[in-house]
């Protein structure tokens, strides 16, 4: 079984700091992890994706993260954020299987961004 | 955007009352699946399907069900909505092993 822990439920930051959003995950397999994100009252939006090629992944709006095999974990940086980056990120996890690929979702973390 | 639309995408009903809700994409992809979101759990899968004709449960099915005629559309039907079924509701596709959401469709149940 695979499962997801984001570590913080909120995040807060002034505009111009660094962010960093952890999580961690449990899997039998070599998983394939994704972050996304949700804009108040919108959909999920995907961040970025790892499939076991490069380590550090980039994903859109200057969001960066690094798979992490011995800490198990998937943590997403960014270096200076921004009034637009508050929202709510999730972490996930995939189980690629004969009926596609199964997502297993963290709780979130929510990101507020201070001016 | 993947395409992916959902209706409808407010919908206030009462305990008891049947409730259909809409997903329909546009690029005909084999899977697609429905999930809930709820404080603190991020998103939780309902049911999935990889098919015409062809679904299966997820993590929380019970109170549920779906139906896939058309490659295109995906239904998901409360047969007797409770309290505990308000929810917002997504629907998925699976495009190279990367899930792509609608909008999403905000269900209250009085």
């Amino acid at each position: 079984a695979q499962s997801v822990t984001q570590l913080d439920s909120h995040v807060s930051v002034s505009e111009g700091t660094p962010v960093l959003l952890r999580c961690n995950y449990s899997s039998s397999y070599s998983p394939s992890l994704f972050w996304y994100v949700q804009h108040p009252n919108k959909g999920l939006q995907l961040l970025l994706k790892y499939t076991s090629a490069a380590t550090l992944v980039k994903g859109i709006n200057g969001f960066e993260a690094e798979f992490k095999k011995s800490e198990t974990s998937f943590h997403l940086t960014k270096p200076s954020a921004h009034m637009s980056d508050a929202a709510e990120y999730f972490c996930v996890v995939s189980d690629d299987t004969n009926a596609g690929n199964m997502l297993t979702f963290g709780g979130g973390t929510r990101l507020m961004v201070k001016p | 955007d993947a395409g992916i639309t959902q209706s409808p995408r407010h919908k206030v009903t009462e305990t008891g009352t049947p409730v259909t809700l809409r997903c329909h994409q546009t690029e005909n992809h084999r899977y697609m699946y429905w999930y809930r979101q709820d404080p603190g759990h991020g998103l939780r899968l309902i049911h999935y399907s990889y098919g015409v004709k062809d679904t299966d449960k997820g993590e929380v099915s019970d109170g549920y069900s779906v139906s896939r005629s058309k490659t295109e559309d995906f239904l998901l039907t409360l047969e007797s909505a409770t309290s505990s079924q308000t929810s917002v509701y997504f629907c998925a596709i699976s495009i190279r092993d990367t899930q792509y959401f609608g909008p999403g469709t905000r269900l209250t149940v009085l």
